[in-house]
């Protein structure tokens, strides 16, 4: 079963509040991406090679790891960051994601 | 301004075929490794299959291997995925995608089912 373990499953945060989502690789030696996917759409690219933002993303949101530890942080929580967040092993085969972190708003 | 848009999905009964098409724009597609991936009804993301630039080698995990078929026309800027012998397990909104994330598709649903 090729999907790596995220954790919180799932988690409330109220405005302003920092967040942080974890995900645990694999293998070492990988880029981890992350997709933030809301209710009845389709995913999207959200940070890549393991720290850069993708293009429109708030500056509020940074990616980090190293090894086989990756995680998401929001430095200070909005209503519109309410989302699931899955991560991705980029790029290999298998392509591999995340369980998924559903985030809500307190 | 990049587009994948899937195409193909519905209700199908267990054990038949179905073939899902993504057409793709905006980008040069023969330069990117393509990939489906799935989504169950209220569940995470399942790699499904990837394709390579030319097509000459493709990639599928045990759960659809033998069953799924993944090609490409690069000269039409079009992804397929060849469906046989669906199961209900199946049943998701399929996503086409570049391989490394960057865009995805708005998703097609196939439900299988009697």
């Amino acid at each position: 079963d090729n999907v790596l373990p995220q954790s919180p499953t799932t988690m409330a945060a109220s405005p302003g509040e920092k967040v942080t989502i974890t995900c645990h690789a694999s293998s070492s030696g990988i880029y981890m991406n992350w997709h933030q996917q809301k209710s009845g759409t389709s995913p999207k690219l959200w940070i890549y090679d393991t720290s850069k933002l993708a293009s429109g993303v708030p500056d509020r949101f940074s990616g980090s790891g190293s090894g086989t530890s990756y995680s998401l942080t929001i430095n200070t929580m909005e209503t519109e960051d309410a989302a699931t967040y899955y991560c991705q092993q980029c790029c290999s085969t298998p392509l591999t994601f995340g369980s998924g972190t559903k985030l809500e708003i307190k | 301004e990049v587009q994948l848009v899937e195409s193909g999905g519905g209700l199908v009964q267990p054990g038949r075929s179905l073939k899902l098409s993504c057409a793709a724009s905006g980008f040069t597609f023969s330069n990117y490794y393509m990939a489906w991936v799935r989504q169950a009804p209220k569940k995470g993301l399942e790699w499904v299959a990837t394709i390579s630039t030319s097509g000459s080698r493709t990639y599928y995990p045990d759960s659809v291997k033998g069953r799924f078929t993944i090609s490409r026309d690069n000269a039409k800027s079009s992804l397929y995925l060849q469906m046989n012998s669906l199961k209900s397990e199946d049943t998701a909104t399929y996503y086409c995608a570049r391989r490394d994330g960057s865009y995805w598709g708005q998703g097609v649903m196939v439900t299988v089912s009697s």
